[in-house]
């Protein structure tokens, strides 16, 4: 087991393209996350997948940000018409959890930092 | 405004020395993580506290969940240059399952 892995671990793109991120969890883990960080700040949470469905999505997840998990399994992140705000550190994480209190492990991955020009 | 207080934001000791970072809010937590991160990789997990009054220690770690379950504090006894490092304390509140809110950290830096 390699723990979680996120593609690509760097991202330069001009203002206004689509960027996609694929995160691959640790295999028997059933719950997803993603979270974004700025340099100084701690990580902000974006959304969460237990299995394929997605159970919560953060305010700043804009119309902009997609995210999917079709199978599952791997999950991608997707930001259109990218503006320069968008740029900061992109976390996955997974856990296996099942019940509530929020005591499962988090392990994370090494992110993809994306810079907007 | 984040909902866990990390103080101090900056801190840098010698070799040896002792030191102590908090975590605070105003909200209750159903449980409370602290995380080790280094530059360009995720945070990694260092422990898990659930009970009031709780403490853990991990090697020259000990951690502690105040009673009312809003605050904890991360202690490093006899500090390493290893332990340099930007810590993360992060909960779930009863409300928010599934919703680990981090501060924004306390970066640790021991010079030998």
């Amino acid at each position: 087991d390699t723990g979680v892995s996120q593609d690509p671990r760097h991202k330069i793109t001009k203002r206004g393209q689509n960027v996609t991120f694929r995160c691959d969890p640790i295999s028997e883990h059933n719950r997803l996350y993603w979270y974004r960080q700025t340099l100084g700040q701690g990580p902000e949470f974006l959304t969460y997948f237990q299995n394929e469905a997605q159970l919560e999505k953060s305010r700043l997840l804009s119309d902009r940000f997609s995210a999917e998990r079709p199978k599952g399994s791997f999950s991608t992140l997707e930001i259109q018409r990218t503006e320069q705000g968008d740029s900061a550190m992109y976390l996955c994480a997974s856990s296996f959890g099942s019940g509530g209190g929020g005591r499962e492990k988090l392990f994370f991955g090494s992110g993809t930092q994306l810079s907007v020009l | 405004t984040q909902l866990l207080e990390q103080s101090p934001q900056f801190l840098s000791i010698q070799e040896g020395e002792n030191l102590t970072v908090y975590c605070n809010s105003s909200s209750v937590f159903s449980s409370l993580q602290w995380y080790r991160q280094e530059p360009g990789e995720g945070p990694v997990l260092l422990v898990t506290v659930v009970t009031g009054g709780e403490v853990k220690k991990l090697k020259r770690l000990t951690f502690q969940f105040g009673d009312a379950r809003k605050d904890s504090s991360l202690h490093i006894t006899a500090a390493q240059p290893g332990d340099t490092g930007l810590y993360l304390c992060a909960g779930m509140t009863t409300d928010s399952w599934g919703k680990l809110q981090f501060g924004a950290g306390t970066q640790v830096v021991v010079t030998p």
